[in-house]
């Protein structure tokens, strides 16, 4: 039992480069979020899909598009990296109840 | 939507110290859960603690929705509790958010 796999673990964009993060779930989750963490500012909320075939915005939505592909996967695509983007990138799913994470992807933007 | 306050944002123990972490809220919720950040950025699942009382371990947590605020204690504190700690509360199926943490370092 994986739980919740992200690829990569680590990015080097140049500034208007594209990619896709990608993420996995193997919990049978019906919701599952992207956030970024950046120094001092705690866990942010990107996009988050309550469940399959249904996605919308959080907090920071700005520069970012989301897919979620099936049950278990839900992707966030940088069509266009600026060096704002460069953070720390968490998905995550949860049951009910419990919210759990993947290991993170380390972004730089140069 | 949910102001998170977190107190205090740093907090520095000898090993074996006892600390207790607060978290404050602004609204109403049925959702709360405690999270560690380890040294090297992995967060894991503490607490999933709306209402009431749950110990695991040396920690336990403790939350008073109608008065908005959780509590995380942690006893006999040992090197390998240091890192961030984040409170994130919820109402429903909305998404948790997330307060700014509490750096722990715990020093032998």
């Amino acid at each position: 039992n994986a739980g919740v796999t992200q690829t990569p673990k680590f990015q080097v964009l140049k500034t208007g480069q594209s990619m896709t993060l990608q993420c996995a779930q193997d919990m049978n989750h019906n919701s599952m979020y992207w956030y970024r963490q950046d120094p001092g500012m705690g866990l942010r909320l990107i996009y988050y899909s309550a469940s399959e075939g249904t996605t919308d915005k959080g907090e920071v939505p700005n520069g970012y598009n989301v897919s979620r592909l099936n049950k278990r996967e839900f992707s966030l695509r940088l069509e266009s990296a600026a060096p704002s983007q460069t953070s720390v990138y968490f998905c995550a799913s949860r049951n009910n109840e419990k919210l759990f994470f993947g290991s993170g992807t380390q972004l730089s933007v140069l | 939507g949910i102001q998170v306050e977190q107190s205090p944002p740093d907090l520095i123990l000898q090993e074996g110290a006892n600390s207790t972490l607060r978290c404050n809220f602004s609204d109403s919720v049925n959702n709360l859960q405690w999270f560690h950040q380890n040294p090297w950025g992995q967060l894991i699942n503490l607490f999933y603690i709306p209402s009431g009382t749950k110990q695991n371990g040396r920690l336990s947590a403790t939350t008073v929705a109608t008065e908005r605020y959780s509590l995380l204690y942690i006893s006999s504190s040992q090197t390998t509790d240091s890192g961030v700690y984040f409170c994130a509360p919820a109402l429903g199926n909305t998404p948790l958010v997330f307060g700014k943490g509490t750096r722990l370092s715990v020093i032998a």
